[in-house]
């Protein structure tokens, strides 16, 4: 089955300076790699998506590139601000029926 | 966009009851929903997947006969934790997916159970 590790496990940033988290899947069929941003006790949120036939996908101040040969994708957030602070999940599907396959997850600090 | 209700948001039993959730698509008919289980500080460990009308597939590890599963229609998916015991203490969240081309999974808020 889909394997996804995400690096680093926390991350500190200063207000305004940019913040990177880096993933890598397993599963050579996966087309699917979305990002979840999940304040405490709340739900995991949708802040950006990519498919697999996508090489980077842009939305204001947060970015994900994929790189299906290498089989990681990386998400971009620039810019940031103190309510950027949460935990970000990747995730990917190869699953017809949508299936998502989590990694461990980033806690990310923005300190002002 | 697409509303995932949960219900109820906590649930304090004692051991050996038995506690059900449920997992709503208001605005849009899900056709398929999952289950995850989320311990504190860790990521979300998918339980099953239940697809309206057929039998829930449970992950490797996944007690069925513990964790049943239904799916009964195309917005309502229940989860019923049988003979709850403190280690199925745990934050649990469903989504759902409108399923085709589009494979989006939309959260609901989660459920904290505390078994006693």
């Amino acid at each position: 089955g889909e394997n996804v590790e995400q690096h680093p496990s926390t991350l500190s940033v200063q207000e305004g300076d940019s913040a990177v988290i880096k993933c890598t899947y397993s599963d050579s069929a996966s087309n699917y790699f979305p990002w979840y941003k999940q304040e405490l006790g709340k739900r995991p949120q949708l802040i950006i998506d990519i498919r697999s036939n996508v090489g980077e996908k842009k939305d204001q101040r947060i970015a994900v590139t994929l790189n299906k040969t290498a089989k990681h994708f990386s998400l971009h957030i620039t810019e940031t601000q103190p309510e950027d602070s949460a935990v970000y999940f990747c995730a990917a599907s190869s699953d017809s029926w949508g299936k998502l396959q989590f990694g461990a997850g980033t806690q990310v600090v923005v300190t002002p | 966009g697409a509303v995932v209700s949960q219900h109820p948001s906590r649930v304090i039993c004692k051991s050996g009851t038995s506690v059900k959730i449920e997992c709503r698509s208001l605005d849009f008919q899900a056709t398929t929903m999952f289950w995850y289980r989320q311990f504190p500080k860790k990521s979300l460990m998918l339980m099953a997947t239940s697809n309206e009308g057929s039998k829930a597939t449970y992950e490797q590890g996944v007690e069925k006969d513990k964790f049943l599963i239904n799916h009964a229609s195309l917005t309502l998916s229940t989860l019923t934790v049988t003979s709850a015991h403190p280690e199925d203490s745990s934050f649990y969240i469903c989504s759902a997916t409108q399923g085709g081309s589009y494979n989006e999974q939309f959260f609901g808020p989660g459920t904290r159970l505390t078994v006693l």
